[in-house]
């Protein structure tokens, strides 16, 4: 049973870098795509992108520019750096897995990571 | 960009059956999945692959899909039902959630 726990910041200034990081706990980085979602205040879930186990990326369009993913499969470790943030970026911020085959819904979830910005 | 179309609330009574319908242009040739969010949690999938239940699931829950709406349907909808429903497709590799769908079991 995968367990993804998110890590971070909770507070970030305007236009600086959010990083998150999601640790992977109980099952291999290996054969799966590994993501990044968010849910806005008051609004629905946004896709920020993904990492896949070939290292290859796919990003929010747009939010594209902004947005950094990484792997360290040494530590079942995946992170997230999004730029030049803004109000518009406070959310809580998911890590998710996905199984990377058509049609395979994220099936594991992060317990979610709160995060404002503000100065 | 891809749109996803859902309805923003639908509501049920206790023990009856409730449908949110998801739409979108071409979504008869994409998979659907479908996700539960009660408030402070974190999102649980229900449904993949337009009609596959993930092991846990109740066999209340199920999904369809006849042209290019994708349906999510509960059967003897529970209190505990109640929550936030989202629809997820892909175009052209990208991830696309609907607006979310606020279930009301009254």
């Amino acid at each position: 049973q995968a367990q993804l726990q998110e890590s971070g910041p909770g507070l970030v200034k305007p236009s600086e870098t959010l990083s998150l990081t999601c640790t992977v706990s109980g099952g291999s980085i290996s054969g799966y795509c590994w993501s990044w979602i968010r849910l806005p205040p008051g609004k629905g879930l946004e896709w920020i992108g993904s990492i896949f186990y070939s290292g290859s990326t796919k990003s929010n369009p747009s939010l594209r520019s902004r947005v950094t993913i990484s792997v360290d499969r040494s530590k079942n470790q995946f992170s997230l750096k999004l730029d030049s943030v803004t109000a518009a970026d406070t959310a809580v911020y998911y890590c998710a897995r996905r199984y990377d085959s058509s049609g395979f819904g994220f099936d594991y979830w992060g317990q979610g990571a709160p995060v404002t910005v503000s100065s | 960009s891809y749109e996803l179309t859902q309805p923003p609330s639908v509501s049920v009574s206790p023990g009856q059956t409730g449908s949110i319908p998801c739409s979108g242009d071409n979504l008869g040739n994409k998979y659907a999945c479908w996700y539960q969010q009660r408030p402070g949690q974190s999102p649980v999938l229900v449904i993949y692959q337009d009609t596959k239940r993930p092991s846990g699931i109740p066999e209340r829950f199920s999904g369809s899909k006849s042209g290019n709406t994708a349906t999510l349907t509960i059967s003897g909808t529970q209190a505990m039902d109640e929550a936030d429903y989202y629809c997820q497709a892909w175009d052209s590799s990208t991830v696309v959630f609907g607006g979310g769908t606020k279930l009301a079991v009254l």
